[in-house]
């Protein structure tokens, strides 16, 4: 069981906007770790899509964006697209067990 | 460019050990942490360990804590993962990942090996 909960499957039309909820706790998001967001295309490595709640690393489309607030933390996918179809992934730090922990993982499915 | 190439797929018997490695080049080795993360069939990801390629130290998850060890040669620019007495739920795609500088309090891994699987079964 995973320390940061995600829904497992979320979708939209082409063009629409989808949210993925990443919650946690007061021991790792509510402490103030900063939370990561990664995509998984399947049989491939998981690619970095956000770090430090907000940020883009080069080459990534502004279509994704990163928010935090409490225990939890969000990516948004505004103008979904065929190849965003893929599994997302949070990822943090939780000060309790000092480990580096992710998320349960989000199906994301383009209708 | 920055890549990581890690070596191919194992298959080993319960109670065997792996050793899986992990070669960085277009970047300076012993800047970076690099950390390890498996990913079981069909499930998600698991952080495993991380090791400072600059002095060797290491931390592990407590999970797997006394099965696996981390090392890096500083001269071939490699990283390693052993684990020892494998069992069935070891069997996992085993990913090394470096870790990126600024921008996060939380360290977030920006460059990812293409994976070893690791099949355990008798």
């Amino acid at each position: 069981q995973s320390v940061l909960t995600q829904p497992p499957s979320v979708s939209g039309a082409p063009g629409q906007r989808v949210t993925i909820s990443c919650a946690g706790s007061s021991s790792n998001i509510g402490a103030g770790s900063d939370v990561n967001w990664y995509q998984q295309l399947p049989g491939t490595a998981p690619k970095l899509l956000i770090y430090g709640n907000i940020n883009r690393p080069s080459g990534v489309p502004d279509r994704f964006s990163g928010s935090k607030s409490g225990t939890s933390a969000s990516l948004a996918i505004n103008g979904l697209q065929a190849e965003d179809e893929a599994e997302y992934y949070c990822q943090s730090y939780d000060s309790l067990t000092g480990l580096f922990v992710f998320g349960s993982g989000t199906t994301v499915t383009v209708l | 460019q920055i890549q990581l190439v890690q070596s191919g797929a194992e298959v080993k018997k319960p109670g065997a050990s792996v050793k899986v490695s992990c070669e960085a080049s277009g970047y300076i080795f012993t800047n970076y942490y690099m950390h390890w993360v498996r990913q079981a069939p069909g499930q998600g990801l698991e952080w495993m360990g991380m090791i400072n390629p600059s002095g060797g130290s290491t931390s592990y998850a407590q999970r797997i804590q006394g099965r696996v060890t981390m090392t890096r040669d500083t001269s071939t620019r490699t990283v390693y993962m052993e684990l020892s007495s494998l069992r069935s739920e070891d069997t996992a795609v085993y990913y090394c990942a470096r870790v990126g500088t600024g921008g996060s309090r939380t360290e977030y891994f920006d460059y990812w090996g293409q994976g070893t699987l690791v099949t355990v079964s008798s």
